[in-house]
């Protein structure tokens, strides 16, 4: 299994340039997620989808676009780059939801590393 | 609103001895706590999990502790190594709200 991937692992944005963030992951898990993360400001959750066709809101989603056709795949839209959206950004899957029993852990991507000038 | 808080200070320890890191919660007791490592450059990597009704999990050189009454858990590295040498993370579930709450992390170095 490879895991959970994401793509690119760097990228370079000029200010109201679009781009898609891609991650995919072949655990046939039920939750993905999204996260940023920011010197001082630890991990937080942008999007978040508990299956296909099921996307939700985290605490920081203003921004960003996230669709999810496929359990597989979990892509993650900047709408317009600002400069506030350089970060390190995360896919993450778990077998099960956070809130639920039964194995919750989170398996995170290598992370792609964002800067909007 | 609830809280994570760990160690802001990098943890210094000499190779063999016993590394204890520390995570501290807010308000109610979380269902459970997860510990992830995490290396430069990299995705966290989960560790460990220990529930409410759990007071201590071992995995191999890992044990972690969960205090309800003090509102903590420790984690600890036995015999620890070099390789050991990453930043560990602490993440609660956050009851009603749909995610995890993450600590930023307490940066462990190890020296041989």
């Amino acid at each position: 299994n490879a895991g959970v991937t994401q793509t690119p692992k760097f990228q370079v944005l000029k200010t109201g340039q679009s781009m898609t963030l891609q991650c995919a992951q072949d655990m046939n898990h039920e939750y993905m997620s999204w996260y940023r993360q920011d010197p001082g400001m630890g991990l937080r959750l942008i999007h978040y989808s508990v299956g296909a066709g099921i996307t939700d809101q985290g605490e920081v989603p203003n921004g960003y676009n996230v669709s999810r056709s496929t359990t597989e795949d979990f892509p993650l839209r900047l709408l317009s780059a600002a400069p506030s959206q350089t970060s390190v950004y995360f896919c993450a899957s778990s077998p099960h939801q956070p809130w639920r029993e039964g194995r919750n852990e989170q398996f995170f991507g290598p992370g792609t590393r964002l800067t909007v000038l | 609103s609830q809280k994570i808080e760990q160690n802001s200070e990098a943890l210094n320890i000499q190779e063999g001895k016993t590394a204890t890191l520390t995570c501290n919660y807010t308000n109610y007791s979380p269902a459970y706590l997860q510990w992830y490592r995490q290396d430069p450059g990299r995705g966290p990597v989960f560790l460990l999990l220990i529930r409410e009704n759990e007071k201590e999990k071992r995995k191999e050189r890992l044990k972690v502790t969960f205090d309800t009454t003090l509102k903590q858990s420790l984690f600890h590295i036995t015999a620890s190594q070099p390789a050991d040498s990453a930043t560990y993370l602490c993440a609660r579930n956050a009851g009603n709200n749909r995610k995890l709450i993450w600590g930023l992390g307490t940066s462990l170095a190890v020296n041989p």
